[in-house]
């Protein structure tokens, strides 16, 4: 079985700053991870696909990077409504998400 | 776009049974795998189960093997997850999610609110 390990656990950020959420894989998934977000009291929402893949709606300063075994999810200026929990996702596997709150 | 909405949630004592169901509408639910996912209470996610278009292959966690079926009608426009032997650690809100068509790794696109389970006598 494939481990998704993401990091940090918490990431303390201002809007307007950029912010870069990791996810390591314990083996090669090759592209095919996905970003989820999840504001509180809500269902997930997918971000990105393939990697490096918007999914339909999500705004351009999210972006997603790798191959392999390391991920990464950047967004480029913090807006207010982006403070929520991330996961990762290969299958049926789901990193332990990192929490993005308000610094 | 496509909606789903869950049902069937609940309060019922360790050993007991639950049928939840999930609603689809604006979208061809035979064209989708679906899936079932859920979230203990301040924990992460979890896959629990996804079947496949027409019910020809379906998976589960190892840990609901043998106490919980997914199934589907696609005539109804509905997914159900049949949750037999409940225990503690089942507690959790339970979403119904719609699997990008084509997807070779389940990226889920459409959400449910989700459906909240409680175990506890």
């Amino acid at each position: 079985e494939i481990v998704l390990t993401q990091s940090p656990v918490t990431l303390s950020l201002s809007p307007g700053e950029g912010a870069t959420l990791s996810c390591r894989a314990s083996q090669s998934v090759n592209n095919f991870l996905a970003w989820y977000q999840q504001k509180s009291g809500q269902a997930p929402r997918l971000l990105m696909y393939d990697a490096s893949n918007r999914a339909a709606g999500i705004p351009a300063r999210f972006s997603g990077s790798g191959s392999g075994t390391d991920f990464t999810l950047t967004i480029s200026r913090l807006e207010p409504e982006d403070f929520a929990v991330y996961y990762c996702q290969y299958r049926w596997n789901f990193g332990q998400g990192t929490r993005l709150e308000i610094k | 776009e496509g909606q789903l909405v869950e049902s069937g949630g609940g309060l019922v004592q360790p050993g007991g049974s639950l049928r939840l169901s999930c609603a689809a509408s604006g979208f061809t639910l035979s064209s989708h795998w679906m899936t079932w996912v859920r979230q203990a209470p301040g924990k992460g996610l979890q896959w629990v189960a996804n079947i496949a278009e027409d019910s020809s292959a379906s998976y589960h966690l190892d840990s609901v093997k043998g106490r919980f079926t997914i199934s589907r009608d696609n005539a109804k426009n509905s997914m159900y997850l049949q949750m037999n032997g409940l225990r503690d650690e089942d507690a959790a809100v339970y979403y119904c999610a719609r699997v990008v068509a084509g997807s070779p790794v389940d990226y889920m696109d459409v959400w449910g609110k989700g459906t909240a389970v409680t175990v506890s006598s």
